[in-house]
């Protein structure tokens, strides 16, 4: 499978806890960015990468929340402190370098549970 | 400000008959505007997209939407539903941005009974 994969897939963790989250793009794909979806909402955009260069963050993404893609491949994201207002799927999207700013593809997404 | 508004939070339909998911934008730009599908367990997937070429647009498994400037409207469509069509509907608009935000909708969920 070529596609994007997320690493785990579910995760339950307790209050206070750090846990780090990551994604493969697809191999060329040199764009990639971080969504979080929470239940009955459409996914609400986090961050994004060109390259190594984390180029855009959005207000959601507070100071317990770090994101990295060091060699321009894979991406972690790291939410320290979990609170339960974290609960949600965190999905990871890329696309190519070239064109077609907007055809993303996406992982299936890792779904965080904070008791 | 970019932003999309899907005006019906469920959808249930008969199988084989017509399906239709409304949406409206918002938009000072010319948008590009998109549908996505989640089926359970599975990533979103691309059905179909508009970027300002024929308004109206084919996409996969037999969906298309029309672009409406004047309604500013962009609803899905397909002639006959089928048992696999059931999933959450996301009706997304391109950011004017350079590098690809997405803004999506609150979603649609479709079910479908036999």
């Amino acid at each position: 499978d070529t596609g994007v994969s997320q690493d785990p897939r579910h995760k339950i963790t307790k209050r206070g806890q750090n846990v780090t989250f990551r994604c493969d793009p697809i191999s060329e794909h040199n764009r990639l960015y971080w969504y979080r979806q929470t239940l009955g909402q459409g996914p609400e955009f986090l961050t994004y990468f060109q390259n190594e260069a984390q180029l855009e963050k959005s207000r959601l993404l507070s100071d317990r929340f770090s994101a990295e893609r060091p060699k321009g491949s894979f991406s972690t994201l790291e939410i320290q402190r979990t609170e339960q207002g974290d609960s949600a799927m965190y999905l990871c999207a890329s696309s190519p370098p070239t064109g077609k700013l907007y055809e993303q593809y996406f992982g299936p997404g890792t779904r965080l549970t904070v008791t | 400000a970019q932003s999309v508004t899907q005006l019906d939070s469920h959808v249930s339909v008969s199988e084989g008959t017509p399906v239709l998911l409304r949406c409206n934008y918002s938009s000072s730009y010319s948008p590009s505007l998109f549908w996505y599908v989640q089926h359970p367990n599975k990533g979103l997937q691309l059905l179909l997209k508009y970027t300002s070429a024929a308004t109206l647009v084919k996409g996969i498994n037999g969906f298309e939407a029309e672009f409406k400037k004047s309604e500013t409207s962009f609803h899905l469509t397909k002639p006959s539903a089928h048992m696999s069509d059931a999933a959450e509907y996301f009706c997304v608009v391109g950011g004017t941005d350079s590098w690809g935000k997405l803004q999506f909708g609150a979603g649609t969920q479709v079910v479908v009974t036999p």
